[in-house]
């Protein structure tokens, strides 16, 4: 069966410090992912995607980027965090079935 | 620009009772939907989903209505039990793009 990493589950950063967040699918192979952000009392907001190695689509202007070394892992990454990146971050899979799965998340705090 | 809203922030329900959750879209050419749970410091988990060919899809306790003219879906819970509380989102994709927009959420709290 297909599960998803994430890790780690809590984060809490400076601001201006680096961040480097990782997300791992088995079990299924060439799958979409993707990187969601919920910010505290909102909703999921797409931050990137791909459908394959290196490609990467952004969605929204921002302070972070992501990539994809692996088939089956997906990296977001930030050289200097701002307060503004504080959120609930989610990694998700998608293989065709039009059903995205998420992973558990990681709640990032940046002071 | 939120291209799928769902304007009631929060649902207060008795168990045992009936809930619906609603969620509205702007795009004409989101063709697919779908409805995730999400408890606190968790991912989403998948629920049901529609095709916009269909208007109606039942899986359980669980029957999602489609309104095309209306650009309006909805999610209904019959019956409420009390772990059902969590929040609700609904999500549009335009199939084949890869890409899903989600709404702000619904949180529910079904009262025992």
């Amino acid at each position: 069966s297909q599960t998803i990493h994430q890790w780690p589950a809590t984060l809490v950063q400076p601001v201006g410090s680096p961040l480097s967040l990782e997300c791992t699918v088995e079990g299924t192979s060439n799958p979409n992912l993707y990187w969601y952000r919920q910010a505290a009392g909102r909703g999921l907001q797409l931050l990137f995607y791909s459908v394959g190695i290196g490609q990467i689509s952004s969605e929204v202007p921002q302070n972070l980027s992501a990539s994809r070394p692996q088939d089956r892992q997906f990296i977001l990454s930030s050289k200097k965090l701002l307060l503004s990146d504080s959120g609930f971050y989610l990694c998700a899979w998608e293989t065709g079935s039009n059903i995205q799965y998420f992973g558990a998340g990681t709640r990032l705090s940046v002071l | 620009d939120q291209q799928v809203k769902q304007n009631s922030p929060s649902l207060s329900v008795q168990e045992g009772r009936i809930s619906i959750l609603n969620c509205d879209y702007t795009n004409s050419m989101f063709d697919y939907f779908l409805w995730y749970k999400k408890y606190p410091a968790e991912g989403p988990t998948f629920l049901i989903s529609i095709s916009s060919i269909k208007d109606k899809n039942e899986d359980g306790r669980f029957t999602v209505f489609l309104n095309k003219s209306a650009k309006h879906l909805s999610l209904h819970i019959v019956p409420s039990q009390p772990g059902d509380s969590a929040v609700y989102f609904c999500a549009a994709s335009v199939l084949g793009t890869y890409k899903y927009i989600f709404g702000t959420g619904t949180r529910l709290k079904v009262l025992a």
